[in-house]
């Protein structure tokens, strides 16, 4: 069965302090592996695809890496403005046609 | 350009009411989802469609139903509203190859 699971549930940073956010995933036949940030009362705004074990996308303190069973997320120097869900989501085999999401993990950043 | 507008943002129904939550984009997607997202939860799949026409069930589609007679237009309709249908509704498109884009959500609470 396709599954994703995402840790830590929660995690509170001080600005600054550098750390990464975990995504497992089981599926066969990977076809994209998908980053979302959630702000409250919002939907997910999408921030990076990932096809291929080795792959990495940056964007701004973001980065994403890629295994053949796990992804992470790596937020540098983090600030404020960064609290919010970041939610992973997978497609392919049995799902090509439908994205798995984990859910979520809900970061925190104090100033 | 609005992307993806879900009406409405917030209702409250009575158990045994019906409503049709309303999804429509302008981005020209051949995909459309819809999902629920409960507390602390990732999104559940509720029903998809892969273009005018053709309408699938997700993960969680009993007490729902759709219709998708536009590409512009994906309606979800509750029958016979029930507590445990208390959740955010979001609807999502998708190009082929791309990652999926949502709207903003519809807030429903069934007493």
């Amino acid at each position: 069965e396709d599954q994703v699971t995402q840790s830590p549930e929660a995690l509170r940073l001080q600005e600054g302090e550098s750390s990464s956010l975990n995504c497992s995933y089981t599926v066969s036949g990977l076809r994209g592996l998908f980053w979302y940030r959630q702000d409250p009362g919002k939907g997910p705004e999408f921030l990076f695809t990932l096809y291929s074990a080795g792959e990495e996308k940056e964007k701004e303190r973001l980065k994403a890496t890629l295994t053949k069973k796990e992804s992470f997320l790596h937020i540098t120097a983090p600030k404020p403005e960064d609290s919010a869900t970041y939610l992973c989501a997978v497609t392919g085999g049995s799902s090509a046609s439908k994205i798995i999401f984990g859910s979520g993990t809900r970061l925190s950043i104090r100033p | 350009n609005a992307g993806v507008t879900q009406t409405p943002k917030f209702r409250i129904l009575k158990i045994g009411q019906s409503m049709t939550l309303q999804c429509t984009q302008d981005m020209n997607h051949n995909y459309m989802y819809w999902y629920r997202q409960d507390p602390g939860m990732g999104l559940k799949l509720i029903y998809y469609s892969v273009g005018a026409g053709i309408t699938d069930k997700g993960e969680v589609p009993n007490g729902y139903n759709v219709s998708r007679s536009t590409t512009e237009d994906f309606p979800l309709r509750l029958e016979l509203a029930a507590p445990s249908q208390t959740s955010v509704y979001f609807c999502a498109t998708q190009g082929y190859g791309q990652p999926q884009h949502f709207g903003d959500g519809t807030r429903l609470s069934i007493l």
